[in-house]
């Protein structure tokens, strides 16, 4: 079974910390990589796609290392709206299990 | 505006009674998915539909059905043969398979 794995938190942290998110995915043949944040009671948005390379979008960085099969999330200067349940995506090939394969996300709860 | 839209946003259904789910986009994806998500749990992938007039069963797929008659349309119907149906159901589109994935709002259904 292809999986993604990631730890469910909470992860609690003061206004401005730096907070580092891991997951790891089982199927090696993964080509694309995602994360996604959920709001409470709300559809899960995209954030960023994870390239092999690495890429940054503002406070946000994403990482990917293949040998290992895990990716990374790191959020720097916490804010308090970075609260959210963070999804980590890995897509499948082959399988039953559809196209993409989410992880059950890891909540973060940013505090003042 | 392009988008993905779900309805109803709510929807509250009788024991033995079956019920459809809309599922709409206008972005031109080829790519559909149903996911249910019970509270504090991940997306549980349903169905998915790469193209017209197809679809694949994915890990939930007892007591639902499908239809993928159109591009932009991919509605799902909760049968009363779902044991448990009460849950949030999101809808997704992606331009292929492995792309990046977009989510409509959800529905909330609530068995009485």
């Amino acid at each position: 079974r292809k999986e993604v794995e990631q730890d469910p938190g909470p992860f609690n942290v003061p206004e401005g910390a730096t907070v580092a998110f891991n997951c790891t995915y089982s199927n090696s043949a993964s080509q694309s990589f995602f994360w996604y944040r959920q709001d409470c009671r709300k559809e899960p948005k995209l954030l960023m796609s994870v390239y092999s390379s690495g890429n940054e979008d503002g406070r946000f960085t994403a990482q990917l290392n293949r040998a290992s099969q895990y990716i990374s999330l790191l959020i720097r200067d916490s804010k308090l709206s970075d609260s959210a349940t963070y999804l980590c995506v890995a897509s499948n090939y082959g399988g039953s299990q559809g196209n993409l394969i989410f992880g059950k996300g890891t909540k973060l709860s940013v505090k003042p | 505006d392009g988008g993905i839209t779900q309805s109803p946003k709510y929807l509250f259904r009788k024991e033995g009674q079956n019920v459809t789910l809309s599922c709409e986009q206008n972005l031109n994806h080829d790519a559909m998915y149903w996911y249910r998500q019970d509270p504090g749990q991940g997306l549980r992938l349903i169905y998915y539909s790469q193209i017209v007039n197809d679809f694949q069963k994915g890990d939930i797929a007892e007591g639902y059905s499908v239809s993928r008659e159109k591009k932009e349309s991919f509605p799902l119907t909760v049968t009363s043969a779902q044991k448990n149906p009460t849950a949030f159901y999101l809808c997704a589109s992606s331009f292929q398979r492995d792309t990046e994935a977009f989510f409509g709002q959800g529905t909330r259904l609530t068995v009485v």
